[in-house]
């Protein structure tokens, strides 16, 4: 969905580093996600913000860590990079307002492949 | 925490429609169930939601028994550009994201 963005949008970086991924969306939902992706298996959540004073962890944030600059940014941080964070991250907005009924639908941005040498 | 059980790979044909089961056991009674569609090397797409009994869109059936312990996802005609990881989810509208999961996800591939 072009309405979220993400930077880089691939990037290759050594142990040991700090990695920040970048999420925009321009969609004005409130909620926001990071998943990670490992070749072959599906989506694990990191962690996951409902709006911007509120930030919680999902499946797999040890590791991670994330700030909510404003409602339209999300950003995920790697501050020491091992090799096992090599994978596809992709982030996701959504906003529950908008349902009329069922769950909120997700908006994916296009991901951001990550390898650590 | 309702889980789902999908097959991990099915094949057909184009012009086949294909029907992709999906068994959730212990959905709760709030909980509604999602499909997604996941392209190679992007993010997953909406496809449809369902509570109970049919609902259909311009894209694809759902199928839900009055049970609702399992949904069939059917895709009519398909074609190769249906070739993608199809997501089942099962959650609540007020569920915790962390307990809306992803999964695996069926594999499908068409065939000419």
């Amino acid at each position: 969905d072009a309405d979220v963005t993400q930077t880089p949008r691939n990037r290759i970086t050594k142990t040991g580093k700090r990695i920040m991924l970048e999420c925009s969306q321009t969609k004005g939902h409130d909620r926001m996600y990071w998943y990670r992706q490992d070749p072959g298996l599906g989506l694990r959540l990191i962690y996951y913000s409902f709006d911007v004073k509120d930030i919680n962890k999902g499946e797999i944030s040890d590791g991670y860590s994330v700030s909510r600059q404003a409602q339209a940014k999300f950003s995920l941080s790697l501050e020491s990079a091992i090799p096992n964070q090599t994978a596809l991250y992709f982030c996701a907005t959504s906003d529950l307002a908008l349902e009329r009924e069922g769950t909120d639908t997700q908006y994916f941005g296009p991901g951001t492949r990550l390898t650590v040498l | 925490l309702a889980k789902t059980t999908q097959p991990i790979s099915m094949d057909s044909y184009e012009g086949q429609e294909v029907n992709i089961t999906c068994s959730h056991n212990n959905i709760a009674t709030n909980d509604y169930i999602t499909w997604y569609q996941q392209f190679p090397s992007q993010g997953p797409r909406f496809i449809i939601q369902g509570y109970k009994t049919k609902v259909t869109n311009e894209v694809a059936s759902l199928f839900i028994p009055a049970d609702r312990k399992s949904s069939t996802l059917s895709l009519p005609r398909v074609s190769l550009s249906d070739t993608a990881v199809y997501y089942c989810l099962v959650g609540g509208r007020y569920s915790s994201a962390s307990k809306i999961i992803f999964g695996s996800g069926t594999r499908l591939s068409i065939r000419p």
